[in-house]
């Protein structure tokens, strides 16, 4: 199986501030990473995938890069409605595997 | 707007069989754009990848899950499900559908708790 890291674990922020999160992939994935937010009792929201498309309807302050084993999902600019969980998963093989989660908070 | 929707029972007991069912709405399963799959969630953990499959193709499970997993399909009512046997506490977790566009799981279900206690 692909080993999905993520760092940091966990990311104390203010509105306004620049947020990257960062992604490792035990092997390479080409481009083959999707990023979601997921907020308390909520299902993930796609964010971006094919590393770096942006989702329909997703704000343009997230973008995502990166390729092989090195991956990056940054929020230009966090707004209060940020705040939650962020995991990267990988779909360049089965199984698919995720993220152990990056907690962005205030 | 595609939308999905699980449904089964909540409370399962050790060693017995979980079903669940995903409803599909706005969208036909037999559409080709897309291949569908399920996801659970262990409370306050992460997410883990159950089986996905794409419609008149293959099925694919999580190794860690295979021998004890079962995903099926009918096209007639939109639906496809999921059969977990054995369960065990490990087991209690939430349970998610949704479709699967480049690699992305694009539209979720809302998710259910299925809890296994005796």
């Amino acid at each position: 199986d692909i080993q999905m890291t993520q760092s940091p674990s966990s990311v104390s922020a203010s509105v306004g501030d620049r947020v990257t999160i960062t992604c490792r992939a035990s092997q390479g994935i080409s481009n083959w990473v999707a990023w979601y937010q997921q907020k308390p009792g909520k299902a993930p929201k796609l964010l971006i995938y094919a590393a770096s498309d942006l989702q329909r309807g997703v704000p343009s302050r997230f973008s995502g890069s990166g390729s092989g084993t090195f991956f990056t999902l940054t929020i230009s600019s966090l707004q209060p409605e940020d705040f939650a969980t962020y995991y990267c998963q990988q779909a360049d093989s089965f199984p698919f595997t995720f993220g152990p989660g990056t907690k962005v908070d205030i | 707007q595609l939308q999905l929707q699980e449904s089964g029972p909540r409370l399962v007991k050790p060693s017995e069989t979980l079903s669940l069912t995903c409803t599909v709405s706005g969208g036909s399963i037999r559409g080709s754009r897309y291949y569908w799959g399920w996801i659970r969630q262990s409370p306050g953990k992460g997410l883990e990848w159950i089986g996905s499959f794409f419609p008149g193709g293959n099925t694919y499970y999580n190794p860690s899950l295979k021998s004890r997993v079962t995903i099926s399909v009918d096209t007639s009512k939109n639906q496809f499900s999921l059969k977990l046997t054995s369960v065990t506490a490990e087991d209690t977790a939430v349970f998610y559908c949704a479709n699967v566009v480049s690699g992305g799981f694009d539209s979720w279900g809302q998710g259910t708790l299925v809890a296994v206690s005796s």
